[in-house]
């Protein structure tokens, strides 16, 4: 069974331009979270999804961040204009249940110039 | 202050070593503890689960949880140099509308053969 895949794996943009990050959780799971890891710093939460719905979206940084998930399979994380400050590495989990354990994919490294 | 602290390291050991990791919190209100393996350029990888107090048991990886401290801890025996990666520690509360994670820093773990 495929683990969740995420694309690109490395991503260098400069700043002000727009990134677009792309999460493909295992199949039949209907929960898919991102989270954020910024240099130094802990892995951070961004939102959930339960399949199409953005079930918490409390750990957004700011509107430049636009989250979606049509028809409940992949979802996207648009960046847009990017700022230095959004450098790092960005997960995405996916879990069959509300409570099941999450599985990590290996991450998207993104850098802004 | 944040929620969950843990020493980021790095914590070198011989090959062979009891190694012991440590998370600490304060939020009463997380239930489920978690311990995380992260590999370079990998996703976290789920590693121990455990639910309220108590000791669990994994071959050579054993997880305390300590409430009324607010401490957690991981402890691996007779270590070995696959061991060596990142180790979070992971949180979340029961019920509520997510089930987000709440991450420590991390520990980077080197066992040397």
């Amino acid at each position: 069974e495929a683990g969740v895949t995420q694309f690109p794996s490395h991503s260098v943009i400069e700043k002000g331009q727009t990134v677009t990050l792309r999460c493909d959780p295992i199949s039949g799971h209907d929960n898919l979270y991102w989270y954020r890891r910024v240099m130094g710093k802990e892995i951070k939460f961004l939102l959930h999804f339960v399949k199409e719905s953005k079930q918490d979206e409390s750990g957004m940084p700011n509107n430049r961040f636009l989250a979606e998930r049509t028809g409940g399979t992949y979802s996207t994380l648009k960046v847009q204009p990017a700022e230095l400050e959004d450098s790092g590495v960005y997960f995405c989990a996916s879990s069959q249940g509300d409570y099941n354990e999450q599985f990590f994919g290996p991450g998207t490294r993104l850098t802004v110039l | 202050q944040k929620e969950v602290e843990q020493d980021p390291g790095p914590l070198s050991v011989p090959e062979g070593a009891i190694v012991s990791l440590n998370c600490t919190y304060s939020n009463s209100a997380f239930q489920y503890f978690m311990w995380y393996r992260q590999y370079s350029r990998k996703g976290p990888e789920l590693l121990m689960y455990t639910y309220s107090s108590g000791n669990k048991e994994d071959g050579r990886f054993t997880a305390q949880v300590d409430k009324s401290s607010k401490y957690i801890s991981l402890f691996i025996r007779d270590s070995q140099p696959s061991d060596s990666a990142t180790y979070l520690c992971a949180m979340r509360s029961h019920g509520g509308a997510t089930n987000k994670l709440i991450f420590g820093t991390g520990t980077l773990l080197a066992v040397q053969p």
